[in-house]
């Protein structure tokens, strides 16, 4: 069966450090990866997709960015933290049409201090 | 541009009292729209897809319903176990597969 891990689970971090957080996925090939985050009380927000490695879709301008060094891995980074960066993160992923939409990571609790 | 609203923000129920929470888009054809369910620090858990107007689906206390401009998400006599953040989220036919979600709905189910 597939799976989806995604860690950490919470991370404080320093205004101006770097950040690097990983998402894997088990049990299917070349699937879409993508990454949200979601501020406290708000909706989720698609802020990276990918469809392939090395293929990378940026939604918003931002501090971040997203690799995928092999098909089923994803990490988003950033070179130095804004306290603008905390939120809840969320690694999902798909393939083709999935009549179930995304499978959802446990999520990532970001807080820039 | 896809856009996707839920109200109310939050809302507050007795246990066993009924409501619908909303959910209203507009996309570039509908390729389907999702319900998710969100508990607190984790992520969304899949509730349902509907693909065209006058479907609908139920899961136990829960029943969506989807017209050409929202959604409904029935709740019958609801549990405090049904406390939770309900998303909606569209999908259209052409472009990315991306998943356009609202704002969420934050359920309160008092005992």
């Amino acid at each position: 069966s597939q799976t989806i891990h995604q860690w950490p689970a919470t991370l404080v971090q320093p205004v101006g450090s770097p950040l690097s957080l990983e998402c894997t996925v088990e049990g299917t090939s070349n699937p879409n990866l993508y990454w949200y985050r979601q501020a406290a009380g708000r909706g989720l927000q698609l802020l990276f997709y990918s469809v392939g490695i090395g293929q990378i879709s940026s939604e918003v301008p931002q501090n971040l960015s997203a690799s995928r060094p092999q098909d089923r891995q994803f990490i988003l980074s950033s070179k130095k933290l804004l306290l603008s960066d905390s939120g809840f993160y969320l690694c999902a992923w798909s393939v083709g049409f999935s009549g179930v939409g995304y499978t959802f990571g446990s999520g990532t609790r970001l807080t820039v201090v | 541009e896809d856009q996707v609203t839920q109200s109310p923000e939050a809302l507050r129920l007795q246990e066993g009292e009924s409501s619908s929470l909303n959910c209203s888009y507009t996309v570039s054809g509908l390729r389907g729209l999702f319900w998710y369910r969100q508990d607190p620090g984790k992520g969304p858990e899949f509730l349902f897809t509907l693909y065209s107007a006058g479907e609908e689906k139920e899961k136990e206390r829960l029943k969506a319903t989807l017209t050409k401009k929202e959604s409904f998400l029935h709740i019958t006599a609801p549990k405090p176990e049904d406390s939770a953040t309900y998303l909606c989220a569209v999908q259209a036919k052409q472009g990315a597969q991306k998943l356009v979600f609202g704002q969420g709905t934050r359920l309160t189910i008092n005992p």
